[in-house]
C-alpha cells in the first residue's frame, strides 16, 4: 500500500512564475491536507479537502493560492505569481476520515523561488 | 477553532535522561491527540497517539498522558538515545473545523 505520494520533491520557480504542486493520497483515503513549513519551524495549516470539496481553507491565503482536489486525480496547490516569501516546504497528508483520525504525510514538495 | 501550544520549543538532554514535551490546547470538544516526530528533511511521521476515553498510552520508551480537564497532554521518553533527536509536534482535533491542529514543534536534542 503505497503511501501519500507528492510531487516533484523540488520545484525552483522565479518571481512572477506558477507553482504547482501534487498530491495523491494513501489508498482508500479521501481527506487531505496542506501545510506548509518554513526552515526550524512548526506545520501551518493551509487548506483541508474532501473530495471535489473545500472543508477549510481557513490556513491559506486569499489571493494566489488555490487548491483541489477532483473526482479523479491527485490533490493540487497552485501557487500563482510566486515572490520569494513563497519558499518552503509543502507537506501533504491524508487520512481515511477527518477529525479524530491518523493523518499520514507524504515527503514534502521543497519549493524554491529565485 | 482549536489552538495547540507546546513548550519547550528546544529541549536538549543528556543520553539516558528521560525528555517530557507539554502540549495545552483550547477545544474541549477535541478527543484525538496524536504526536508526530519529524527528522531533518523528512516527513512528519506518527509516532504515538491518545484518545479522550484514555488518559495514559505507553509504547516502549515512548508514552503520552491526557488531562482532559486541565486540556493538556504530554510526551514522555525514557533512556533517550541520539536517535531520538529530532523535532517533535503535538496536534489536537478540531471539531469546529473537522480537522487537525498542530503545536509549533519542539526540537529535541540528545547529547551522547
Amino acid at each position: 500500500n503505497a503511501g501519500v505520494m507528492q510531487n516533484p520533491r523540488h520545484l525552483v520557480r522565479r518571481r512572477g512564475q506558477e507553482a504547482r504542486l501534487r498530491c495523491s493520497p494513501m489508498k482508500g483515503h479521501s481527506h487531505v491536507y496542506w501545510y506548509r513549513q518554513l526552515p526550524e519551524e512548526g506545520l501551518k495549516f493551509m487548506v483541508y479537502l474532501q473530495k471535489e470539496n473545500i472543508i477549510d481553507e481557513s490556513g491559506m491565503p486569499k489571493e494566489r493560492f488555490s487548491a483541489e482536489f477532483p473526482k479523479e486525480g491527485p490533490s493540487i496547490l497552485r501557487i500563482q505569481q510566486v515572490v520569494r516569501g513563497d519558499s518552503a516546504a509543502y507537506f501533504c497528508a491524508s487520512s481515511p476520515q477527518g477529525a479524530n483520525q491518523p493523518q499520514h504525510f507524504g515527503d514534502g514538495t521543497r519549493l524554491s523561488i529565485l | 477553532g482549536e489552538n495547540v501550544e507546546q513548550h519547550p520549543s528546544t529541549l536538549s538532554v543528556q543520553e539516558g535522561d528521560s525528555a517530557v514535551i507539554k502540549c495545552t490546547y483550547s477545544d474541549s470538544a477535541s478527543n484525538y491527540f496524536p504526536w508526530y516526530k519529524q527528522e531533518l528533511g523528512k516527513r512528519p511521521q506518527l509516532i504515538i497517539d491518545i484518545r479522550s476515553n484514555v488518559g495514559e498510552k505507553k509504547d516502549q520508551r515512548i508514552a503520552v498522558t491526557l488531562n482532559k480537564t486541565a486540556k493538556h497532554f504530554s510526551l514522555h521518553i525514557t533512556e533517550t538515545q541520539p536517535e531520538d533527536s529530532a523535532v517533535y509536534f503535538c496536534a489536537a482535533d478540531s471539531y469546529n473545523n473537522n480537522d487537525m491542529r498542530f503545536g509549533a514543534g519542539t526540537r529535541l536534542t540528545v547529547k551522547p
